[in-house]
């Protein structure tokens, strides 16, 4: 059974605060990871996708790093802002073609 | 350009009825997905068409759930006999290719179903 799982579940920063948060996933039958963020009452948002172990993204203050072999994902929040408050998913991709997300993790960012 | 869009918005259904929920995808996107979020629950992957045709249809819960895609561009879920657990938000997304899954899927508003 593959399973994705991200953690912490919620999350509560102040304004300023630089914050981590993990995905864990198989470390066979790799393919891809996907992170996206969600905001209440919108759509899903692509952040990053990442294929190669030891692939380092970036986005503004927004990174992610990848470690294909031991089979997880960092997301690092760096000077968190109240618009950064959202769930935050990973999204597991096998070589077999099977897509599982993780459960997500919420962030709150207070002023 | 347009993104992906979903119809209904929402929809509110008696128990037993039959829905369908329709997505429009970005134009020229080979790959849609569809997938479901539940209260309380993270998000859940049904299905994906590459083209017209679904490789793999094991996401979807029950046989009272299919789908389909037509034209290689609309796509339509179809749930008959709905139960109080169908209720959801359905998403919908598109990608230029699924191509090992580099690409971007861009998703739509959702629907939100209740059934009562």
């Amino acid at each position: 059974i593959l399973n994705v799982e991200q953690s912490p579940q919620s999350l509560h920063v102040q304004e300023g605060d630089s914050t981590n948060f993990t995905c864990s996933f198989p470390s066979s039958n790799f393919y891809a990871l996907h992170w996206y963020r969600w905001e209440t009452a919108k759509s899903p948002e692509a952040l990053f996708v990442m294929t190669l172990n030891g692939d380092e993204k970036k986005k503004g203050r927004i990174s992610a790093t990848l470690n294909t072999k031991e089979g997880y994902s960092y997301l690092y929040i760096k000077g968190s802002q109240p618009e950064d408050s959202a769930t935050y998913l990973c999204a597991f991709i096998s070589n077999t073609g099977k897509l599982i997300f993780g459960q997500g993790t919420t962030l709150q960012v207070k002023p | 350009g347009a993104g992906v869009s979903q119809s209904p918005s929402n929809k509110v259904t008696e128990k037993g009825k039959d829905v369908e929920l329709r997505c429009d995808p970005i134009s020229g996107h080979t790959a849609l997905y569809w997938y479901r979020q539940s209260l309380g629950q993270g998000l859940e992957f049904l299905i994906y068409f590459q083209g017209n045709s679904a490789p793999d249809k094991s996401g979807l819960p029950s046989d009272r759930f299919s789908a389909e895609r037509t034209g290689g561009s609309v796509s339509t879920l179809t749930i008959q006999r709905t139960q109080q657990e169908d209720s959801a938000v359905y998403l919908c997304a598109s990608s230029l290719d699924w191509g090992g899954s580099t690409d971007t899927q861009y998703f739509g508003p959702g629907t939100r179903l209740t059934v009562l």
